[in-house]
Formats: C-alpha cells, structure tokens, sequence
C-alpha cells in the first residue's frame, strides 16, 4: 500500500498563475484533509471533506478550492496564487471510529510562489 | 487565546533523561488528543493518542491527560539523539477536524 500521495512534490509559481496539488489515498479512508504548514504556525486546515461528496472549509480557507472526487482523491486549487500562499501543503486521510482519529499524512508539497 | 498551545521550544535534554512536553487546549468540550512527531523536512506521524484521565504508556512514551486543568502532556523516557524532532498536539472537539498546536522542537544531545 502507498498510503498517502501527493503530487507534485514541489512547485514554483509566478503570482496570480493557478495549480492544482494532487492527493489520492488507498487506505479507504472517508475522511481527507489539506492542511498548511508554516514555520513556527503549525498545520493549519485549510478544508477537509468527511466523505465523499462533502467538503468544509477548515482555518484558513480564502484563496482556495477544493474537489473530493471520489472516495481516494481530494485536490487543492490555487485560482490565483499570491505569494502569501508559500508554504508546504500537506494532505492526510483517516477513518474515525468513535473516539479514535488517526490521521495519516502525505509527504508534502513545498510551493513557493514569486 | 489560540485553541491548542505549545511551547515552541527548542527543549534540549541530554541523551538517557526525560523529556516532557506540555499541551494546553482552550475547549472544555475537547473529548481526544493526539501527540504526533515530525523530523524536520518530514510529515507528521502519530506516536500516541489519549482520551481519559490520566497516564497511558507505550514503550518510552507517555501520555498524560487532565481535563480539569486543559492539560495534556507526553513523556520520553530515557531519551534519544533520534527523538529529535518537532512534537505536535492535536485535540478532537465533536465532529470537527483536529486542530494542532504550533509544535515543540525536541533536541536531545549525546
């Protein structure tokens, strides 16, 4: 099993270009998540979808779609990318039963937008 | 106030002590906790999750868990250059998604 991907592992952008990051899962996992990463912030959420067919806006969401496309894949759309949007992206899955809410996590995209 | 605290460290210890980490979370209603580790240039990993009172143990690690207090803290025992890392908690309210702290850098020296 290869768990959590992503593509690409890393991307430049020019200010106002647009890109779509990837993210699949063969875990069969209802849930997935896109979160951000930034020195000394933590992973902030940007959305997440609980299963397939819903999406929810997380933390920090202005600038950003999303897409579940099935149960395996989740995308993340950059309309227009700003530079304040530099970052590493990353994507997790998990299935939760009652109490329990492991989260498993790709290995990330760094972005860096000029 | 932020939902999930951590200092952000570092937190040096010398190689064989203990290391504590601490935790502080702003919703009384939060029902789970995660501590995940995350070497630098990796994703994070969990390494344990605690959801009652008290102190669950695995292996060198040690959660501990006060609700009263909106405490949660993770021990390592006899310490280790390779525990070196950034440390994460993460706390469960409800449905919602987990929210993370900001991290804690581990730095244990031979």
């Amino acid at each position: 099993n290869a768990g959590v991907t992503q593509t690409p592992k890393f991307q430049v952008l020019k200010t106002g270009q647009s890109m779509t990051l990837q993210c699949a899962q063969d875990m069969n996992h209802n849930s997935m998540y896109w979160y951000r990463q930034d020195p000394g912030m933590g992973l902030r959420l940007i959305y997440y979808s609980a299963s397939e067919g819903t999406t929810d806006k997380g933390e920090v969401p202005n600038g950003y779609n999303v897409s579940r496309l099935n149960k395996r894949e989740f995308s993340l759309r950059l309309e227009s990318a700003a530079p304040s949007q530099t970052s590493v992206y990353f994507c997790a899955s998990s299935i939760t039963q009652g109490l329990s809410d492991t989260q498993y996590f790709g290995p990330g995209t760094r972005l860096t937008v000029l | 106030q932020k939902e999930v605290e951590q200092n952000s460290g570092p937190l040096s210890v010398p190689e064989g002590a203990i290391a504590s980490l601490n935790c502080t979370y702003s919703d009384r209603v939060s029902q789970s906790f995660f501590w995940y580790r995350q070497y630098s240039g990796k994703s994070p990993e969990l390494i344990m999750s605690i959801y009652s009172n008290g102190d669950k143990e695995d292996g060198r690690f040690t959660a501990q868990l006060n609700k009263a207090s909106q405490y949660v803290s993770l021990l390592i025992r006899d310490s280790q250059p390779s525990d070196s890392a950034t440390y994460l908690c993460a706390v469960r309210t409800g449905r919602r998604a987990l929210t993370f702290g900001s991290g804690t850098r581990l730095q244990v020296q031979p």
